[in-house]
């Protein structure tokens, strides 16, 4: 059974640009989180989306955005990139988003550089 | 607020000895569950183990079992006989359940094992 697959594994960008993250959770999977993680804040949640619905936002500003598709692959999009946007972007997918079981699992993760 | 705590940032054990990373937590919701994972250099988070709230005894996966103190709010990770291999950082996490309708997880700030041959 694959795993979480994220693409792309490295990225370089410039600041200003935008870029597209993609997340194709677990076979049957329908929650899926995205996570950034930097040496100085750790692990903050993004956001969260169960059947195509977001349902959960973490505290980021509004360039960071999400959706999620009805086979539940999910995509995360950040405008206007900053040097402080550079971290590693983890998708994290679930059967349901919580309950007895319900493991997150993650992804490689996509490392962002804006440079 | 919810919170996660991991006191440790660094550790070393001998190689064939285990080792406790601890993890306190603090939450208001009767209904939450406590996850670890480990995060080797390449970045992947790995799923070790899962604790629920209203589980009576200990979880244990392989190597991995979870001392939780209720009581106490703690939910130390025992890895038994390390290898070389456990060199990592690990991760405790939570996720509140109760009333609240999300699976977001809220991560500890992580502690860096060294295993040592």
């Amino acid at each position: 059974k694959a795993g979480v697959t994220q693409t792309p594994r490295y990225l370089i960008k410039t600041r200003g640009q935008q870029v597209t993250l993609s997340c194709s959770p677990i076979s049957g999977h329908r929650s899926v989180s995205w996570y950034q993680q930097t040496p100085g804040q750790g692990l903050q949640f993004l956001f969260e989306y169960f059947s195509e619905t977001q349902r959960n936002k973490g505290n980021f500003p509004g360039r960071f955005s999400g959706r999620q598709f009805s086979n539940s692959r999910s995509e995360m999009n950040v405008s206007t990139l900053e040097l402080g946007d550079s971290a590693l972007y983890l998708c994290a997918s679930s059967l349901v988003p919580k309950g007895r079981g319900t493991e997150a699992f993650f992804g490689q993760g996509t490392r962002l550089t804006v440079v | 607020a919810q919170k996660i705590t991991q006191t440790q940032p660094g550790m070393f054990v001998q190689e064939k000895e285990a080792v406790t990373l601890d993890c306190t937590y603090d939450t208001s919701d009767p209904s939450y569950g406590l996850f670890w994972y480990k995060q080797p250099s390449s970045g992947e988070m790995i799923f070790l183990i899962y604790q629920g709230s209203y589980d009576q005894q200990n979880a244990t996966e392989g190597r991995y079992s979870l001392n939780f103190q209720k009581a106490r709010k703690s939910a130390n990770l025992v890895i038994s006989a390390s290898q070389l291999g456990d060199s990592a950082m690990y991760f405790c996490a939570m996720r509140e359940g109760g009333s609240s309708n999300t699976g977001k997880l809220i991560f500890g700030q992580g502690t860096t094992l060294q295993v040592k041959p």
